[in-house]
């Protein structure tokens, strides 16, 4: 099974540049995240879909959007890259709801270079 | 304050030594809590979710502690694969999205 697959593993972009980052899952998940982890600190919460249709905000929502395109896919965009947003972004998903226990599954990551 | 905190280390351990890690969080209606492992410029990996009871997974004990609202993670008899950054996860339900992650705590285990 492939779990979670995110789309590129690497990028470097110019300030001001734009993006989208891909996120799959074949786990039939209805919950998927976009983190960010910066060297040295834990996972931030970029945005969340608790299920297809839906979309919140997390701890950094700031200079992204995302889109829930299906049930399997959630799509991160950076519309103008900042020098800031330089990161490693990993996707995450879980079953949702109040299953307990479970945690989430994480993609392998993109490592994103804003120069 | 934080709402989740770790002790960062590094840990440095031999191998076979026993060390624990603790982790506390700051709001009392938390009500999931998981141990992941993440090896350097990968991705994070579920080791264990963390239940009220405590629970068990080989050389790896979680425990959860209410009251002191905090949760520990011993690993007995340390290989050296266990080196690895342990991050600790807090999650209240049913907001899916309200998930907090500590920073990390770094064990390197050597020969």
């Amino acid at each position: 099974n492939a779990g979670v697959t995110q789309t590129p593993k690497f990028q470097v972009l110019k300030t001001g540049q734009s993006m989208t980052l891909q996120c799959a899952q074949d786990m039939n998940h209805n919950s998927m995240y976009w983190y960010r982890q910066d060297p040295g600190m834990g996972l931030r919460l970029i945005y969340y879909s608790a299920s297809e249709g839906t979309t919140d905000k997390g701890e950094v929502p700031n200079g992204y959007n995302v889109s829930r395109l299906n049930k399997r896919e959630f799509s991160l965009r950076l519309e103008s890259a900042a020098p800031s947003q330089t990161s490693v972004y990993f996707c995450a998903s879980s079953p949702g709801g109040q299953i307990l226990g479970y945690g989430y599954t994480f993609g392998s990551g993109t490592r994103l270079t804003v120069v | 304050r934080k709402e989740v905190e770790q002790d960062p280390g590094p840990f440095n351990v031999p191998e076979g030594a026993t060390v624990a890690f603790n982790c506390t969080y700051s709001n009392s209606a938390s009500q999931s809590f998981f141990w992941y492992r993440q090896d350097c410029r990968k991705e994070p990996k579920l080791l264990m979710s963390v239940y009220s009871s405590g629970n068990e997974d080989g050389r790896f004990t979680a425990q959860l502690n209410r009251a002191s609202q905090y949760i520990s993670l011993l690993i007995r008899d340390s290989k050296l694969s266990d080196s690895a950054t342990y991050l600790c996860v807090v999650i209240l339900w049913p907001n899916a999205g309200k998930s907090t992650f500590g920073d990390g705590t770094t064990l390197t285990v050597k020969p």
